[in-house]
């Protein structure tokens, strides 16, 4: 089985300040991850995902994240964040060999961006 | 293209009443997943159809239960609320084993 930690549940940052949201996950097989934005009141939208390949993964409005198999870490990083940025982030795992992606997510971070 | 579609957006119900919540998949997707988000709480997973057959299940107890319709629309059934069932439920949709899922806005249960 596979599970995820976020280790903050509320990061408060600056605007135009840099910011990393960390995620590890524990799982005994190969996995995908994940990381989501859930603004409030809204599903979630997908950021970005490493599947296989580069290690340094890039995603939409400016976010990367790094995958590190010997830490299993996923951590999400934005070189200069903009208040637009305040939401809640998920990181999520599935196992490689399951069908469909079924996804075990993480408790979230509330990312508070401040002017 | 359309996306995922949840309805109703807001519901309330009675503890031990029965709820169906409804999603239509994103178009060309035959995966539909859904997910129970309690407040101040990550996404569990309840349980993912394909092709119209239950292809895994969470740690959720049978009086969840769903069905997934020829167009790939999709049904979460709920017997016999409890309080603890508020939650905000997310319909997501996909297709193919490394593509990722696309989700709704979401259908907020409260239970009273």
């Amino acid at each position: 089985a596979q599970s995820v930690t976020q280790l903050d549940s509320q990061v408060p940052v600056f605007e135009e300040a840099p910011v990393e949201l960390r995620c590890n996950y524990s799982s005994s097989v190969s996995v995908y991850l994940f990381w989501y934005v859930q603004y409030p009141n809204q599903g979630l939208q997908l950021l970005l995902k490493y599947l296989s390949g580069s290690t340094l993964v890039k995603g939409i409005n400016g976010f990367e994240a790094e995958f590190n198999k010997s830490q299993t870490s996923f951590h999400l990083r934005k070189p200069s964040v903009h208040i637009s940025d305040t939401a809640e982030y998920f990181c999520a795992v599935s196992a490689t060999g399951e069908y469909g992606n079924k996804l075990v997510f993480g408790a979230g971070t509330i990312l508070r961006v401040k002017s | 293209e359309t996306g995922v579609t949840q309805s109703p957006t807001h519901l309330i119900k009675t503890r031990g009443q029965q709820v169906t919540l409804r999603c239509s998949s994103q178009s060309g997707h035959n995966t539909v997943s859904w997910y129970q988000q309690a407040l101040g709480q990550g996404p569990q997973f309840i349980f993912q159809y394909y092709r119209e057959e239950e292809n895994g299940r969470g740690n959720f107890p049978p009086r969840f239960s769903g069905l997934q319709f020829p167009n790939y629309s999709s049904e979460l059934n709920v017997n016999a609320l409890e309080l603890d069932d508020s939650a905000l439920y997310l319909c997501a949709s996909g297709q193919g084993r490394v593509s990722p899922l696309h989700f709704g806005n979401g259908t907020r249960l409260t239970v009273t």
